[in-house]
């Protein structure tokens, strides 16, 4: 059973562009949610992460929406950079039971000029 | 401050043999975490170990694999012997802590082909 599900598989937007991708949860343990960016031959890294009590979080292009009742939370990456293509990880963690990060499937993003 | 390395980044065997990963931290994290990605799934969770000892293997997959850590600095995963649904990137990750603030700083993976 997955816990965390997410979508699209792949997205590609032009130069410029909004970038979404969405994410959604089953466990309502789930306490603190993270987006990881990968670039190939690397690992994965923290980009911005989000706590339940608030509904959005800002930093810089990334912005992060956390929707509490629908168990649903999205990246959003405004003015889409050629150097934004990656594949992102959104995940899911309970801080006060185990430390697991439990991952969605992951989605790669292309940006074209 | 160098990051959490793995070796070897690629490894292709035959099916019955063994492979071990290791994974070096970074220095001073207590913490160290082993991931699995198979082809196109989501990264799924090992094992978590603090310092020397296994805080959580819930997610290791059967008897076959098997996590150290010796010392709590380096670690090792051992598949012996190795199946094809073996195949996938190992990652590593480490952090200084537990709880809020915790961030896991992940190597760049050590990719497992099994034939």
């Amino acid at each position: 059973q997955q816990q965390v599900k997410q979508s699209p598989q792949s997205l590609i937007v032009q130069k410029g562009g909004i970038s979404i991708i969405n994410c959604a949860y089953e466990n309502t343990a789930f306490d603190y949610f993270p987006w990881y960016q990968q670039f190939p031959g690397k690992g994965p890294a923290l980009l911005i992460a989000i706590r339940p009590d608030v509904s959005e979080k800002k930093e810089g292009r990334f912005t992060i929406s956390f929707n509490k009742s629908a168990k649903q939370f999205s990246l959003h990456i405004m003015d889409s950079q050629p150097g934004d293509s990656a594949t992102y990880f959104c995940a899911a963690r309970n801080n006060f039971g185990n430390e697991k990060l439990t991952f969605g499937t992951g989605t790669r993003l292309t940006i074209i000029p | 401050e160098a990051g959490v390395t793995q070796f070897p980044s690629h490894s292709v065997i035959e099916k019955g043999q063994t492979v071990t990963l290791r994974c070096d931290p970074i220095s001073g994290h207590d913490n160290l975490y082993w991931y699995r990605r198979v082809m196109g799934k989501e990264i799924k969770f090992l094992l978590h170990f603090v310092k020397e000892s296994k805080q959580d293997e819930s997610g290791m997959p059967n008897n076959r694999f098997l996590a150290e850590r010796t010392g709590g600095t380096y670690s090792t995963l051992k598949v012996q012997p190795a199946e094809l649904e073996d195949s996938g990137v190992y990652f590593c990750a480490s952090s200084w802590r537990q709880g809020i603030g915790n961030e896991q700083f992940f190597g760049p993976g050590t990719r497992l082909t099994v034939l």
